[in-house]
Order: structure tokens, then C-alpha cells, then sequence
């Protein structure tokens, strides 16, 4: 079975470009969260999906920070201006449900804002 | 808010040693999971406990869910080279809740 799949792996840009990370969750799962991990402040939640409609964004950092649900196969989270304080590695998950079952994650998109 | 502590923060140790590495909180969950993350990649389930009391195997993991829910604990026995990563405990109730990681290094 597919997992979690994320696009891109690696993302280099400029900072004030505008940047797309990409998930695609797996199939049947109805909640999806995108995370940011950095060395200083660990895993942190930004946003979390159920059905497709955003739960809760009290994570997401800035008004930079957007993210989207379309469909129940697709996710995008953007960042718009991009700062180098962005940089860090962003994952995304999904569950089967919206409380009381574990998140299975992608493998990461890692962000490096130059 | 929530807050889970999780220690060690490292440990090193040979290869063929036990090792155990908790996490506490001062709220109580109703389901505690462990993942281990490798580099590059994302962090992989490991065992998920539903139950208070409940102590579940996965091969030469053995994690435990405390009697109290604020507690769990992750037993690696006879650590083999492949066991090095970092491994993360977390507190679900609508969402998850982290602890900081144990890293874990085998020594030659």
C-alpha cells in the first residue's frame, strides 16, 4: 500500500519566492495534518484537516503560511513571501479518522530559504 | 497547555545493550504512541497503546501504557547498529502531542 507521498523532497529557493509543498495522503484517510520540524523547536503542528475542511490553523506561523485541501487525495500547503526562518523540514500526515488513531507520515519535504 | 517530557534526551550505548527511555505528562491521554525517525525520512509508528495498564511487544520493543495515563514507557532489548535513530513518544487525545525525542547512538 501507498503511503504518504510528498513533493518535493528538496526545495532550495530565495527567499520572497513564493513555494508549494505537495501531499497526498493515504487513500480512505479522512484527517490530514502538515508539520514543520527544526532542531530548536521540534515537531509543531500547523494545521490540521477533516474531510477536507481545516479544523484547527493555530499552528500556522504567519499569514505567509496558507494551506489547501481540494479533494480528499491532495493537500498543498504555501509560503508566500518565503523568509530563510522558514527553512526546515515539513511534513505531512494523515490518519484514518479524526481522534484516537495514529498518524502514519510522509517522508518529508525538506526547505532551505536562501 | 500540554506538555510532555521525555527522557533521555541521548544515549549511547553498545550494541547488545537493553535500553528504555520514558515520558511523562501532567495530563492524562487515552491513547500513547511511539515512532522512531531515521534521517530523511518522516517518523515511522512503532507501537500504539489504547489502554491503561496495556503493555504490547512489537519483535524486541516493549512499550508500556501507565496505570496513571500520564505515563508510557519504550524498552528496546538486545539494540542491534539498525536501532540508531531518534525515537519519539506522543500523547494523542484530537490531536497528537510530542515529546522532544530520545537519541538514540549504538557505539562500535
Amino acid at each position: 500500500d501507498a503511503g504518504v507521498i510528498q513533493s518535493p523532497r528538496h526545495e532550495v529557493t530565495e527567499m520572497g519566492q513564493e513555494v508549494t509543498l505537495r501531499c497526498k495522503p493515504i487513500s480512505g484517510h479522512n484527517s490530514l495534518f502538515w508539520y514543520r520540524q527544526t532542531m530548536m523547536r521540534g515537531l509543531e503542528l500547523l494545521i490540521y484537516f477533516n474531510n477536507n475542511v481545516p479544523i484547527d490553523d493555530s499552528g500556522m506561523p504567519e499569514d505567509r503560511f496558507s494551506a489547501k485541501m481540494p479533494n480528499a487525495s491532495f493537500s498543498t500547503l504555501k509560503i508566500q513571501p518565503s523568509e530563510p526562518r522558514d527553512s526546515a523540514v515539513y511534513f505531512c500526515a494523515s490518519s484514518p479518522d479524526r481522534a484516537g488513531q495514529p498518524q502514519h507520515f510522509g517522508d518529508g519535504t525538506r526547505l532551505s530559504i536562501l | 497547555g500540554q506538555q510532555l517530557n521525555q527522557s533521555p534526551q541521548s544515549m549511547f550505548i553498545q550494541e547488545g545493550e537493553d535500553v528504555s527511555m520514558n515520558c511523562t505528562s501532567s495530563s492524562i491521554f487515552n491513547t500513547w504512541l511511539w515512532y522512531k525517525q531515521e534521517p530523511g525520512e518522516g517518523p515511522v509508528l512503532l507501537i500504539a497503546l489504547y489502554k491503561a495498564g496495556e503493555l504490547t511487544s512489537n519483535g524486541r520493543l516493549t512499550a508500556q501504557f501507565g496505570i496513571t495515563r500520564k505515563d508510557s514507557f519504550l524498552n528496546i532489548s538486545a539494540s542491534i547498529p539498525s536501532d540508531v535513530g531518534i525515537y519519539f513518544c506522543a500523547g494523542l487525545d484530537y490531536q497528537l502531542i510530542w515529546g522532544a525525542g530520545t537519541k538514540l547512538i549504538i557505539k562500535p
